[in-house]
């Protein structure tokens, strides 16, 4: 079963504007991981926000987590062109049913930065 | 540094053919991992490696095989392959284990008719 779950599935904006992506989840984490996959590449890590920390910023990206509610957004300010990819949560579990190693993937949202 | 490499990008194999799907990375990192990725599903793991001669199962591990002899090397082997394997395949590494960012290879993407 997916762990995390992106919202939107799809977001569409212009040049320019923040783009915010959320991320719900279902168990306990140790820490939450956002990807970023361009078409027909492989996934590149973004950012690592541990289960302790509230925000993290890198470059214009924010992330912030809220233990409480099992949530996480994705902040990407003044997009480019080039931010257009999908956006990936991936949380480690404390408790996994697979074994110790494991990160678990959600669906991602899918975003196209309109020039 | 390469990174992750992995071949080949594309292969399409019939229904009960099996054959061996290649991933190196140069970075000296101990745990490997395999992903299958399909629409709507996000990433899935197949199987894992903590370490050369230490392998364990994912979450769909069914119809895959894994081997570590080496550090580096960290191949999937499909047996029997079958339509439902049809999916685009990502490998990674990483410094430590799942607490630590993954690196991803480009993936390859593989059709069963």
């Amino acid at each position: 079963s997916q762990q995390g779950e992106e919202d939107p599935q799809a977001l569409s904006i212009q040049e320019g504007e923040n783009a915010t992506m959320n991320c719900s989840y279902k168990t306990s984490i140790n820490n939450l991981q956002w990807y970023r996959q361009n078409s027909g590449r492989g996934l590149v890590h973004l950012i690592l926000i541990r289960s302790n920390e509230r925000e993290k910023h890198s470059g214009r990206l924010r992330v912030t987590l809220d233990t409480s509610k099992k949530s996480s957004s994705l902040l990407i300010t003044a997009s480019r062109a080039a931010d257009t990819a999908s956006y990936f949560c991936a949380t480690v579990d404390i408790i996994s049913n697979f074994g110790n190693e494991k990160l678990t993937f959600g669906t991602g949202t899918r975003l196209t930065i309109i020039p | 540094n390469a990174g992750v490499t992995q071949t080949p990008k594309f292969q399409v194999l019939k229904t009960g053919q099996s054959m061996t799907l290649q991933c190196a990375q140069d970075m000296n990192h101990e745990y490997m991992s395999w992903y299958r990725q399909d629409p709507g599903m996000g990433l899935r793991l197949i199987h894992y490696s903590v370490g050369a001669g230490i392998t364990d199962q994912g979450e769909v591990p069914n119809g895959y095989n894994v081997s570590r002899s080496t550090t580096e090397d960290f191949p999937l082997r499909l047996l029997s392959a079958a339509p439902s394997q049809t999916s685009v395949y990502f490998c990674a590494s990483s410094y430590g284990d799942r607490y630590y960012e993954q690196y991803f290879g480009p993936g390859t993407r593989l059709t069963v008719t």
